[in-house]
């Protein structure tokens, strides 16, 4: 059975850091990309970015709105995916959800998510 | 993109059909053939959940009762019968731009 579940969330005061660990099960880590997806509390869904699988280099992409302060790694090797978040800011404040990135026809689905962890920003 | 969903609140009578809309500000047909478009069901108190992938394609374990269809820049998600246990948010997503990927504002369905 697929299983992606993150930590790492809590309460943390504007201008600080914090990382979000995404562990995963079930499936052969290293062959799928990894994405981020923030929703602010009785909110809307925001893709926050996503890191390629080794086959596809690695490499990263975030959205405008974290990009310079957010930071997507990968350790295949215990099937862990990380999201370090600096320069919070109280618009941060979101459930970040960690999502299984499936490579299909030049793009990717989003295919198994996990439970969500609480990131909240504030004095 | 902008991603348009419509409607926003969608009641609905158990065994009826229901129908919800999406529209992007951009084709989402690319060359290769395949609209960069997904549904996702996000129920009350978990986490988002793929219903249909490349537009039209339903993901492993999803009820035949869920179908996708539309191209370029209108979409649309049907449900023959809704039952109770599809209530929650349903969300479409467009995957054609990285790093811009992003969601319609969701539609709440809810049981009459």
């Amino acid at each position: 059975e697929v299983q992606l579940v993150e930590s790492g969330g809590g309460l943390v005061q504007p201008g600080q850091s914090l990382r979000l660990s995404c562990t995963a099960a079930g499936f052969t880590f290293g062959d799928y990309a990894v994405h981020w997806v923030r929703q602010a509390p009785g909110k809307g869904l925001e893709w926050v970015g996503f890191i390629r699988s080794k086959t596809y280099g690695g490499t990263t992409e975030y959205a405008a709105s974290v990009k310079g302060r957010f930071a997507i790694s990968r350790d295949d090797s215990n099937s862990i995916a990380y999201l370090q978040m600096n320069s919070l800011k109280t618009e941060d404040t979101a459930f970040y959800y960690c999502i299984r990135g499936f490579a299909v026809a030049g793009t990717y689905s989003l295919d198994y998510w996990g439970q969500g962890t609480l990131v909240t920003v504030s004095s | 993109i902008v991603m348009t969903q419509s409607p926003l609140s969608l009641p609905v009578t158990p065994g009826e059909p229901a129908s919800i809309s999406c529209r992007s500000s951009q084709s989402l047909l690319h060359s290769n053939g395949y609209n960069y478009l997904h549904w996702y069901l996000q129920k009350p108190g978990q986490s988002p959940q793929l219903l249909i992938y490349l537009g039209s394609n339903r993901a492993s374990g999803v009820p035949d009762r869920f179908s996708g269809s539309g191209s370029g820049t209108d979409f649309t998600l049907k449900i023959s019968r809704v039952e109770a246990e599809d209530v929650g948010v349903y969300y479409c997503m467009q995957v054609l731009q990285i790093p811009t990927y992003s969601f319609g504002q969701g539609t709440e369905l809810e049981i009459k």
